[in-house]
């Protein structure tokens, strides 16, 4: 397996709802990233896990929420997002951690998110 | 603060021309420079280059280092249309302690027309 998968594709949710965003690899990567990217722009880093720890955040607002409970799922859990969080919701897994090396994170196909 | 410049912004060529993509920088503690194609989903990865002069070949596409001007370049030759994309050159440094972080430039937004 060497793929990292993301669920779901597309979501659409209101300003009060909550819901979440997966994110699977089996590659025995390291560390896992969340980044949002919007249309013709690069990704921008939200979170890194480093062995299941939250090592990096990139002063994302509170209602983002990221989880790892293990170190093949990562998490992003929303809440109270505003039209402007819409974007698409990019995860990625890398052998190294960003304590060694950032290079060669391997993306998976992203959530397209959309906040009414 | 790292930074990573790309130029041209977007380009549009014809079926068959040959299209060079800039990336320059300015990095703490250089470690290596990538390349990526982006279409509609995500950015997948093209090349990883971290000595200078040493060229990496994918079928039509090329890339190489030059650390000494802080530059790489990526060559497409006879491009198709299928080579439309947002190229991005993303480089490799430290940011913060010894934590090393994958800058991103803006990207060049390439189309290939017929």
């Amino acid at each position: 397996d060497t793929e990292v998968t993301q669920t779901p594709k597309h979501l659409v949710m209101g300003m009060t709802n909550k819901k979440s965003l997966k994110c699977e690899q089996h590659m025995g990567h390291r560390a896992m990233y969340w980044y949002k990217q919007k249309a013709k722009k690069p990704p921008e880093l939200m979170f890194v896990y480093s062995y299941e720890k939250l090592s990096i955040n990139e002063s994302v607002p509170s209602r983002f929420s990221p989880e790892c409970p293990n170190s093949s799922l990562l998490n992003l859990h929303l809440h109270a997002l505003q039209p402007e969080d819409s974007a698409l919701y990019l995860c990625a897994s890398s052998q190294d951690t960003p304590h060694d090396s950032w290079a060669t994170q391997y993306f998976g196909p992203g959530t397209r998110l959309t906040v009414l | 603060e790292d930074k990573v410049v790309q130029s041209p912004l977007s380009l549009v060529v014809h079926e068959g021309d040959t299209v060079t993509l800039n990336c320059s920088y300015e990095v703490t503690n250089f470690r290596s420079l990538l390349w990526y194609k982006q279409e509609k989903k995500a950015p997948t990865f093209l090349f990883m280059l971290t000595s200078s002069g040493i060229e990496k070949k994918s079928g039509r596409l090329s890339s190489i280092l030059d650390k000494k001007e802080l530059s790489s370049i990526l060559n497409i030759t006879a491009t198709q249309t299928g080579d439309s994309a947002i190229y991005l050159c993303a480089v490799e440094g430290v940011s913060g302690g010894s934590n090393y972080k994958l800058t991103f430039g803006k990207g060049t937004l390439l189309t290939v027309n017929p």
